[in-house]
């Protein structure tokens, strides 16, 4: 069965440091990773997706993800947080498996940046 | 271009009453779904859709219909509302069921029920 996680239901962070936000994941087949952004009162908009290959994923706004195989992981990552990227972000899998149709989302990470 | 288009935004309903919330899409997505956002709990899935014709039920489909006689329409009926399903919902679709596309969201229904 496939299941991700969102172990932090809130990050906080200062302005112009790095961002960590993190996910992991379980899935029978290969995983098909997603990042996903809230602002309120809005739909997700999508962030990034890890398919196959480089490890280290680079997506929109500056945002990029790390593939760990190994630690079934895919932390979301920044190198200087905007106080315009405080937002709900969303990790999403997908299992490549022959069949399998349903992305399962985790339970959401509220990023707070602090001027 | 529209993207994918939720209507009502808002609703309120008694207990008991049916709805249906709409969904149109206008990208030619072969793969639709509705989740319900509820605090703590992120999105859950109700029901998806691979293609005109067919549907499957997700993690939580009890309480819900769907339907889906063309590509661009994916509508959801509660056929009983009940305060349990007060919730924030939203469609979303993608290009085909490939497991490497992302989804596109609509800006979600806000439905209470009293």
């Amino acid at each position: 069965a496939q299941s991700v996680a969102q172990p932090e239901d809130q990050v906080n962070v200062a302005e112009g440091n790095p961002l960590t936000v993190k996910c992991t994941y379980s899935v029978s087949g290969n995983p098909y990773l997603f990042w996903y952004v809230q602002y309120p009162n809005r739909g997700l908009q999508f962030l990034l997706k890890y398919i196959t290959g480089d490890n280290l994923v680079k997506g929109s706004y500056g945002f990029e993800a790390e593939f760990n195989k190994s630690q079934t992981s895919f932390h979301l990552k920044k190198p200087s947080a905007l106080v315009s990227d405080s937002a709900l972000y969303f990790c999403a899998v997908r299992d490549g498996e022959r069949g399998t149709y349903k992305y399962i989302f985790g339970t959401g990470t509220r990023l707070k940046v602090l001027a | 271009n529209a993207g994918v288009t939720q209507t009502p935004k808002f609703q309120v309903l008694k207990t008991g009453q049916s709805m249906t919330l709409q969904c149109a899409q206008d990208m030619n997505h072969e793969y639709m779904s509705w989740y319900r956002q509820d605090p703590g709990m992120g999105l859950r899935l109700i029901h998806y859709s691979v293609g005109a014709g067919i549907t499957d039920q997700g993690e939580v489909p009890n309480g819900y219909n769907v339907s889906r006689s063309t590509t661009e329409d994916f509508p959801l009926r509660l056929l009983s509302a009940a305060p349990s399903q007060t919730s924030v919902y939203f469609c979303a679709s993608s290009y085909s069921d490939s497991p490497n596309q992302p989804q596109h969201f609509g800006d979600g229904t806000r439905l209470s029920i009293l």
